[in-house]
């Protein structure tokens, strides 16, 4: 079945340093991508989406672009802040409404 | 505008009491989904509803768990009875099905410990 596969955390960056986060995905379709961000306490936030090969995805300064040649959807941000501590979640959907998620990467931003 | 509703927040109860969580979706979505989280398991997608009408429950633990949506503004998810291991946090989240892909919003969760 379909499945999300992201990198082990905690990520434990200083503030304004440069983040990746490496997710890959297994489907047998054209799954849509996305990333979703949960804070201490909270619900999962959707973060940014792509809904097709080649589009990249943007919100708050991160980035992600579905490479559909290397089944990637990497999460990358230029400089993070103190406020971007959460945790990150991979996901797919199949188009039939579901949504697949990755286990989570933690980010520690530290000032 | 008002996002997804959950409640109680927080639960705490002894193994065998029946526990009920309540969900209020963002009013003119027509998808509703429950999900639980936990440590070893992540997050699950239990059940989904589209208009109301259960689509896919094979997420569901076992009969102990049932999910329901008398309409459009409301839902529950039973546990009865209710033992150590579903303590986890569930999430209700909603989305608008309109034959594009569609964004999930997701309440703030309900932390449920049972005892």
């Amino acid at each position: 079945g379909d499945s999300v596969t992201q990198m082990e955390g905690p990520v434990t960056l200083s503030e304004e340093a440069c983040l990746t986060i490496n997710c890959t995905y297994t489907a047998t379709g054209y799954p849509s991508l996305f990333w979703y961000v949960q804070y201490p306490g909270e619900g999962l936030q959707l973060l940014l989406k792509a809904t097709k090969a080649d589009d990249k995805g943007s919100n708050k300064g991160f980035e992600a672009t579905y490479r559909k040649e290397t089944t990637s959807f990497h999460l990358e941000k230029g400089s993070v802040q103190v406020s971007d501590s959460a945790v990150y979640f991979c996901a797919l959907s199949d188009g039939f409404q579901k949504l697949v998620f990755g286990t989570g990467t933690r980010l520690l931003v530290s000032p | 505008d008002a996002g997804v509703i959950q409640s109680p927040r927080h639960e705490v109860t002894e193994m065998g009491q029946e526990v009920t969580l309540r969900c209020k979706p963002i009013s003119g979505h027509n998808s509703l989904f429950w999900y639980r989280q936990t440590m070893m398991r992540g997050l699950e997608l239990l059940i989904y509803f589209n208009n109301n009408v259960p689509i896919d429950d094979s997420g569901m633990p076992e009969d102990r768990f049932s999910a329901k949506m008398p309409n459009a503004s409301f839902s529950t998810l039973k546990i009865q009875p209710s033992e150590p291991r579903d303590s986890a946090v569930y999430f209700c989240a909603s989305s608008y099905r309109d034959g594009h892909t569609d964004t999930q919003y997701f309440g703030p969760g309900t932390r449920l410990t049972v005892l």
